[in-house]
């Protein structure tokens, strides 16, 4: 079975600081990453991925991953925070090669503070 | 690209009535996925199709649960005899599929809030 765990809830940070918001994942084969990013009552918009390659990725609005096989994370990383980087955050994984379903952290709430 | 949209935004029942919320996925897109959030939790796999096929059926889709594509491009999730468990988002998302360059990422809707009282 596959998992995904984002161990804090919710994360504070100043403006202008860099931010990380930390996922851990457990699959049985290679692992298909993803960060998604949900705003009050809309859906969820794709932020990165990650396949195989080069193990920082980068993505929208600025923030990049970077995947690492021996922990098992995928941590969420910015620069510097904005203010209206403030959302909901949400890892997810799947099998490479295995079936098409997509398991989704519970989420984490970023919270950037003026 | 219009995006993926779902109808309606939001739908309040009663206990026992049924429902049913439909999907239209980004056009050029032959994968659809239904997924399910609750608050504070994140989005549960419901189904997927690929064109008209359903190949995948979660656990979480209980009789009551059944899911169209009868032609490949919208689908429908109909529910009957809700209860109040049943109240969540509902999310639609699509993607497509390249033997050449990999899946896509799934792409979603602004979800149907249903609401059962």
């Amino acid at each position: 079975a596959q998992s995904v765990a984002q161990p804090e809830d919710q994360v504070n940070v100043a403006e202008g600081n860099p931010l990380t918001v930390k996922c851990t994942y457990s699959v049985s084969g290679n692992p298909y990453l993803f960060w998604y990013v949900q705003y009050p009552n809309r859906g969820l918009q794709f932020l990165l991925k990650y396949i195989t390659g080069d193990n920082l990725v980068k993505g929208s609005y600025g923030f990049e991953a970077e995947f690492n096989k021996s922990q098992t994370s995928f941590h969420l990383k910015k620069p510097s925070a904005l203010v209206s980087d403030s959302a909901l955050y949400f890892c997810a994984v799947r099998d490479l090669f295995g079936n098409e379903k997509l398991t989704f952290g519970t989420g984490t709430r970023l919270t950037i503070i003026p | 690209d219009t995006g993926v949209s779902q109808n309606p935004r939001h739908k309040i029942t009663k206990r026992g009535q049924n429902v049913t919320f439909r999907c239209d996925p980004i056009s050029e897109h032959n994968r659809l996925y239904w997924y399910r959030q609750t608050l504070g939790q994140g989005p549960e796999f419901l189904t997927y199709f690929q064109n008209e096929a359903q190949l995948e059926k979660s656990r979480l889709l209980s009789d009551r649960f059944s899911a169209e594509r009868p032609k490949g491009s919208f689908s429908t999730l109909e529910i009957q005899r809700t209860e109040q468990g049943d109240s969540a988002m509902y999310l639609c998302a699509s993607s497509s599929s390249d033997s050449r360059r990999g899946d896509s990422p799934l792409h979603f809707g602004n979800g149907t809030r249903l609401t059962v009282t």
